[in-house]
């Protein structure tokens, strides 16, 4: 069966510092992935997503980044962390069903002070 | 471009009371839409979706879903709440790739 890892579960950042999330997915091939951010009482911001290895498309432009070094890691960067990065990250996988549903890691939970 | 719109941010219903969570989405065809749930620092599950076929849809944990397409809607609801309930949900609509997700509705539920 399939499953979808995030780590580090929790983050506490100074501003400025940099960032790096992971995300993998285990038991299926070529997932389209995505990032999503959650904003203290607001709704999922779709951040990033990829359809393939080297494929990233971003929806808002801000200062985070993300990369696909392989077929089933996706990471979230950050250079230089603002105090509006904070939040909790999500990250999802889709198959290659056009009708398929998302299914979503643990979150990460970052804290910049 | 599609949209969800979930008008309810804050729902409080008594346990064993019947709860209905509202879904509205604007999009030119007929979308796929889903219904997720989110516990406190969780990630968001599946409780059900709807891409054809029969407008009622069933899902996990008790849940249901009518799908109507004069009202743009795609109600979910649930006969009688459990404690266990009390958690975000979030409706969303699937066009290609895409996931849009409405802002959520926190549910509450009274003892």
């Amino acid at each position: 069966s399939q499953t979808i890892h995030q780590w580090p579960a929790t983050l506490v950042q100074p501003v400025g510092s940099p960032l790096s999330l992971e995300c993998t997915v285990e038991g299926t091939s070529n997932p389209n992935l995505y990032w999503y951010r959650q904003a203290a009482g607001r709704g999922l911001q779709l951040l990033f997503y990829s359809v393939g290895i080297g494929q990233i498309s971003s929806e808002v432009p801000q200062n985070l980044s993300a990369s696909r070094p392989q077929d089933r890691q996706f990471i979230l960067s950050s250079k230089k962390l603002l105090l509006s990065d904070s939040g909790f990250y999500l990250c999802a996988w889709k198959g290659l069903v056009v009708t398929g549903e998302l299914f979503f890691g643990e979150g990460s939970r970052l804290t910049v002070l | 471009a599609q949209s969800v719109t979930q008008p309810d941010i804050h729902i409080t219903v008594s346990e064993g009371a019947s709860l209905e969570l509202r879904c509205n989405y604007s999009y030119g065809a007929t979308p796929y839409l889903f219904w997720y749930v989110q516990s406190p620092g969780q990630g968001l599950q599946l409780l059900l979706k709807y891409f054809s076929g029969d407008t009622l849809v069933q899902g996990i944990k008790g849940f249901e879903a009518e799908f109507k397409r004069s009202q743009s809607s795609f109600n979910l609801r649930k006969p009688s709440v459990h404690w266990s309930d009390a958690a975000e949900y979030f409706c969303a609509v699937g066009v290609g790739n895409m996931l849009t997700f409405g802002g959520g509705t926190r549910l509450m539920v009274k003892p």
